[in-house]
């Protein structure tokens, strides 16, 4: 059975740095075609993809905010860790790790068939 | 960037009733597209991949159809778990997520 669980803080101030960690279990992130990827939801808005790390730890990143985004991955625990520097308000939503099955086996690139509950980050002064 | 287009925004149905969701990819993306159901408080779940191709344990009530920049969600006999807002995504450059479709009871 395939679990994640996001963690990080609740509340953040602007120009802080948001960590979050999401920890899963039931398949390795080294197995090809196997990804870990994060996806927010601002309150009443669209989903959104913001990165991803594959089995050979290529990192990929949303390019409106790859700027500010560091993605690593720690397989002997089993976590993923997202960093996003300069935080906003806008920043402020729900943040979902997931696991993503890859199309091919030497692209990045699939589909989300397994997701976190999802964290809320607050940022605020 | 691929832009991704869902419409309608929302939608008012009734349980039992048939209903299309389309989204439209601004560049062609062969079959490189998922649906998802959200629900609030909860986390999204896949329900096709592929453009077509059911996730396991998802009811095949769900169908999904398209190519190219046009697809579609169909649900054949609405339920009352099914009312929720349902997410197109693109797997062919980002990972885009269309805007959502907001589907209500009537």
């Amino acid at each position: 059975q395939v679990t994640l669980r996001e963690n990080g803080p609740a509340l953040l101030k602007p120009t802080q740095i948001l960590t979050l960690t999401c920890t899963f279990s039931g398949f390795s992130p080294n197995t090809r075609g196997m990804c870990v990827t994060w996806v927010r939801q601002p309150p009443g808005k669209a989903l959104e993809w913001l990165a991803l790390i594959d089995w050979g730890e290529g990192k990929f990143y949303n390019p409106s905010l790859m700027s500010r985004l560091t993605i690593s991955k720690d397989s002997s625990k089993n976590q993923v860790v997202l960093r996003m520097a300069n935080v906003d308000p806008a920043d402020t939503g729900t943040y979902f790790c997931a696991r993503v099955r890859t199309q091919t086996d030497y692209d990045w690139r699939g589909y989300l068939d397994s997701w976190g509950q999802g964290t809320l980050v607050t940022v605020s002064s | 960037d691929i832009q991704m287009t869902q419409s309608p925004s929302s939608l008012s149905a009734s349980v039992g009733d048939r209903i299309t969701i389309t989204c439209r990819a601004s560049q062609g993306i062969a079959t490189y597209l998922s649906w998802y159901q959200k629900k609030p408080g909860s986390a999204p779940k896949l329900l096709i991949y592929g453009a077509s191709t059911l996730h396991s344990g998802v009811p095949s009530r769900f169908s999904g159809r398209g190519s190219g920049t046009d697809f579609a969600l169909t649900i054949s006999s609405l339920q009352p778990e099914d009312f929720a807002t349902y997410y197109c995504q693109e797997s062919y450059g980002f990972l885009t997520f269309g805007g959502g479709t907001k589907l209500e009871i009537k």
